[in-house]
């Protein structure tokens, strides 16, 4: 089966730095990506890793570590706007077709 | 470009009636997924289109639940008959072509269905 474990809720202030796990068991992993939901709004892609290594987009990036089954979301420069919840999914390869899997989720409070 | 259109927004309805979501993809994407997210969790695909083929359908329930995009463009899915459990956010995503190394999912702004 498919499992992924993040945190359910971090805080931290505005300006500062935060790290959002997620560790996952798969079978056929094809690659990590990150999303992000505000309350009541739809999830928007952010960022994807299928190698190891860091990807940087702006105030975001995002690791993966495929020999660890651990990849994480490090947000920069914190912003009010950034509280949201944070989702990792995993893409695997599935029969003829990739299949997509959501983890719960990670509610990040900004405080001022 | 305009985004993925989804409707109703809301829908409240009694337990073991019958309930459709519409949803229109972005122009060109081939690939339409629907998902189920409950109030607190991460998404749960339920069916998974290429142009108007099922890929994935393991965890839709069949004896409730069916999808159709019956012209590879638009697509319905339909609760008959809906429980308690069924509450939550319908989500429906597209991306250009899910086979892709790196397939971006653009997702609409869901339908939350509440059952009384």
């Amino acid at each position: 089966g498919q499992s992924l474990e993040q945190p359910s809720e971090v805080t931290a202030v505005e300006g500062a730095i935060v790290q959002i796990n997620c560790t996952y068991q798969t079978s056929g992993f094809y690659g990590l990506s990150w999303y992000q939901q505000h309350d009541g709004g739809a999830p928007t892609f952010l960022s994807y890793n299928a190698l190891d290594g860091l990807e940087e987009t702006g105030r975001f990036s995002s690791f993966l570590s495929r020999s660890d089954s651990y990849g994480y979301l490090l947000l920069q420069e914190l912003q009010m706007k950034d509280s949201a919840s944070y989702f990792c999914a995993v893409r695997a390869v599935g029969g003829n077709f990739n299949k997509f899997y959501f983890g719960s989720g990670t509610k990040l409070n900004v405080k001022p | 470009e305009a985004g993925v259109a989804q409707s109703p927004r809301y829908k409240i309805i009694e337990k073991r009636q019958s309930v459709a979501f519409w949803c229109n993809p972005i122009s060109g994407h081939a690939t339409l997924y629907w998902y189920q997210q409950i109030l607190g969790q991460g998404p749960k695909l339920l069916i998974q289109f290429q142009n108007n083929g099922v890929v994935d359908d393991s965890q839709l329930p069949k004896d409730r639940f069916s999808a159709e995009r019956l012209k590879g463009v638009d697509s319905t899915l339909k609760i008959q008959p809906a429980k308690l459990e069924d509450s939550a956010v319908y989500l429906c995503a597209s991306s250009l072509d899910g086979d892709r190394v790196v397939d971006t999912q653009y997702f609409g702004p869901g339908t939350r269905l509440t059952v009384l």
